[in-house]
């Protein structure tokens, strides 16, 4: 069974561009889950998309946004790209609500802006 | 805020040697403290965890050692091998409200030399 894929491995974009990045859920999985992992802060807590809805969304600014696919693939985007947003993407994948134990990360998308 | 601090940032151990990594966490709330690996390029994969029900968890060489009335819980390497360089994240979380209720250390990147 293929696990939470996730594309493209990396992006350069430009300052002020938008990016697009992609995440496809483990099969029977309708919860996916976005991070930011920045050099040296961990994994931030971006948005979360059940059922086509955001559930809840971290501290980052409106600028990052996304949407969830009726197969519950999911979209991240980024406007106004500014050189900070640079990180690893993660997704993630789980049942709706449940268990930490049975969420499972894609490989990320490496945002590279300059 | 809910924080869960993570050290140290960076360790190097020769191979054989048990690296020893540390985490406190502040909501008394929490239920569910995860470990996670991951190398390079790669997602986050689930490596170990523990419920504060239990003050030990072993699993192959590593082992959680959770202390309930320090809020501290720390990852032990038996054996450590060069295969088990990576980066290793501690996390903790209730065990209920989905994905997005847990919260991750800073990671701790660990080389082990031959």
């Amino acid at each position: 069974e293929a696990g939470v894929t996730q594309s493209p491995t990396h992006l350069i974009k430009t300052r002020g561009q938008q990016a697009t990045l992609r995440c496809s859920p483990i099969s029977g999985h309708t919860s996916v889950y976005w991070y930011q992992q920045a050099l040296g802060l961990g994994l931030q807590f971006l948005l979360w998309y059940d059922e086509g809805e955001e559930r809840n969304r971290g501290n980052f600014p409106p600028r990052f946004s996304g949407r969830q696919f009726p197969n519950y693939s999911s979209e991240l985007n980024v406007n106004a790209l500014e050189l900070e947003d640079s990180a690893l993407y993660l997704c993630a994948s789980s049942l709706f609500l449940g268990p930490p134990s049975e969420a499972f990360f894609g490989q990320g998308t490496r945002l590279t802006v300059v | 805020q809910q924080q869960v601090k993570q050290s140290p940032q960076s360790l190097i151990v020769q191979k054989g040697g048990i690296p020893i990594i540390n985490c406190a966490y502040e909501n008394t709330a929490f239920d569910y403290f995860p470990w996670y690996q991951q190398f390079p390029g790669k997602g986050p994969a689930l490596l170990i965890a523990i419920r504060p029900d239990v003050s030990e968890k072993k699993e192959g060489r590593f082992t959680i050692s959770f202390n309930k009335s320090a809020k501290q819980f720390s990852l032990h390497i038996m054996d450590s091998q060069p295969g088990d360089s990576a980066t290793y994240f501690c996390a903790a979380s209730s065990d209920s409200g989905g994905y997005q209720k847990v919260t991750f250390g800073t990671g701790t990147k660990l080389q082990v030399i031959p």
